[in-house]
């Protein structure tokens, strides 16, 4: 069965440092997002993306973040200049469709910034 | 904005007991889905009630939804140790279904086998 891939797994990095993060969507699908989870709290959305552009970005989405679909399989979260508090669990997920509702997760990438 | 908040946000039964999730939100929805997340993974989709519903199975799970009190509720039945989990309701208020979610504040539930 198909699935959202994500890599790396866990990243450490030192704040002030720039790190992508990468995910590989369901290949027919059209929606892309990214969410996070902070340990222990609730999965907050990030952004969606389609057809090469965002739809829609929440407030946390600010910009030291960006993301990219570079080869039409990666969909990148780029965070520039990452701080203590971007420590978290990042997910991307995809959807097929404006028809469908179900969002396919990835495993997420857990990443610590010390 | 919406906004889920689950109870209990943690809960432990023996295994084959029932195990029900409440959920709340905020604002009028379109859909409101459930969500398991084993530790550390990522999020797998459960079930999906649309807001004209009332009531959805499948296999053990039941879902209801009650619009008037913006509240649904998860039943898993007959649990299993596999269940062990945290289980987070989504909302989206779109008529289309590339819209975010909107995620609860989660119910981590253990089975005791």
């Amino acid at each position: 069965e198909p699935e959202v891939t994500q890599t790396p797994s866990h990243q450490v990095t030192q704040m002030g440092q720039e790190v992508i993060l990468r995910c590989v969507p369901i290949s027919n699908h059209l929606y892309f997002y990214w969410y996070r989870q902070i340990l222990g709290q609730k999965v907050e959305f990030l952004v969606s993306f389609y057809n090469n552009e965002i739809s829609e970005k929440s407030e946390i989405f600010d910009d030291q973040f960006s993301v990219e679909r570079p080869d039409g399989s990666n969909f990148t979260l780029k965070i520039r200049s990452t701080k203590l508090e971007d420590s978290a669990m990042y997910f991307c997920a995809s959807n097929p469709s404006r028809a469908a509702y179900e969002q396919y997760f990835g495993p997420g990438t857990r990443l610590t910034v010390t | 904005s919406q906004q889920g908040e689950e109870d209990p946000q943690a809960l432990s039964i023996q295994e084959g007991e029932n195990a029900t999730m409440n959920c709340s939100y905020k604002t009028s929805i379109n859909n409101l889905q459930w969500y398991r997340q084993n530790s550390g993974r990522g999020l797998v989709h459960l079930i999906l009630i649309r807001s004209n519903e009332r009531e959805k199975h499948s296999g053990r799970l039941r879902v209801t939804l009650d619009t008037s009190k913006k509240s649904s509720s998860l039943l898993i039945t007959a649990s299993r140790a596999a269940d062990t989990a945290s289980y987070f309701c989504a909302t989206d208020g779109s008529n289309f279904g590339n819209e975010k979610l909107t995620f609860g504040t989660g119910t981590r539930l253990t089975i005791i086998p």
